[in-house]
């Protein structure tokens, strides 16, 4: 069965670093999205992507996370200097049809920073 | 602020039991509801979504859904230790660009 798929597992980084973390998608979805989870909190929306396009972001997104489609299959969350709150796990999820349908989640990163 | 509410439990029940699980939401113009699984450390895996009124049966999952009382649940028959997680609901659908809204989780209990 086709499924979402997630790299790293575990990414560590220092405060002020750069990460990106990746997704493949399953591969004849068309909705995109990451989320996150801070230890013992709510899965928290971060980002919806479509066509190409960010269609809606939340208040946590904001100008250190960057979102893309480099090609076909990946699909990559940025975040560019990364902060000890950023720490969470990230999952990335996919839905085939529209907006309305089920989402099947990714494995997750774990992202701890130090 | 649009919410999702759930008792985070946790909640008890013995094998073979039948576990009710419950979630409010705030935003009326929510359309669809997914409920998921989530075990410690892991993704949350779907197991059922509903966004009619009414009942929806899936195996030993039954999903209803209220809109008039903007109340979901989550019925699971013949509990099993291996349904020992944390259920959560999400609502979704009000904007057209599939974000979803998640409570904060129910944690189960199935003690054999």
């Amino acid at each position: 069965e086709p499924e979402v798929t997630q790299t790293p597992s575990h990414q560590v980084t220092q405060m002020g670093q750069e990460v990106i973390l990746r997704c493949v998608p399953i591969s004849n979805h068309l909705y995109f999205y990451w989320y996150r989870q801070i230890l013992g909190q709510k899965v928290e929306f971060l980002v919806s992507f479509y066509n190409n396009e960010i269609s809606e972001k939340s208040e946590i997104f904001d100008d250190q996370f960057s979102v893309e489609r480099p090609d076909g299959s990946n699909f990559t969350l940025k975040i560019r200097s990364t902060k000890l709150e950023d720490s969470a796990m990230y999952f990335c999820a996919s839905t085939k049809t529209n907006s309305l349908s089920e989402q099947y989640f990714g494995p997750g990163t774990r992202l701890t920073v130090t | 602020q649009k919410e999702v509410e759930q008792n985070s439990g946790p909640l008890s029940v013995p094998e073979g039991a039948i576990a009710s699980l419950n979630c409010t939401y705030s935003d009326r113009g929510s359309q669809s509801f997914f409920w998921y699984r989530q075990y410690s450390g892991k993704s949350p895996e779907l197991i059922m979504f509903i966004y009619s009124n009414g009942d929806k049966e899936d195996g030993r999952f039954t999903a209803q859904l209220n809109k008039a009382s903007q109340y979901v649940s989550l019925l699971i028959r013949d509990s099993q230790p291996s349904d020992s997680a944390t259920y959560l609901c999400a609502g979704g659908g009000s904007s057209n660009t599939g974000k979803l809204i998640f409570g904060q989780g129910t944690t189960l209990q199935v003690k054999p």
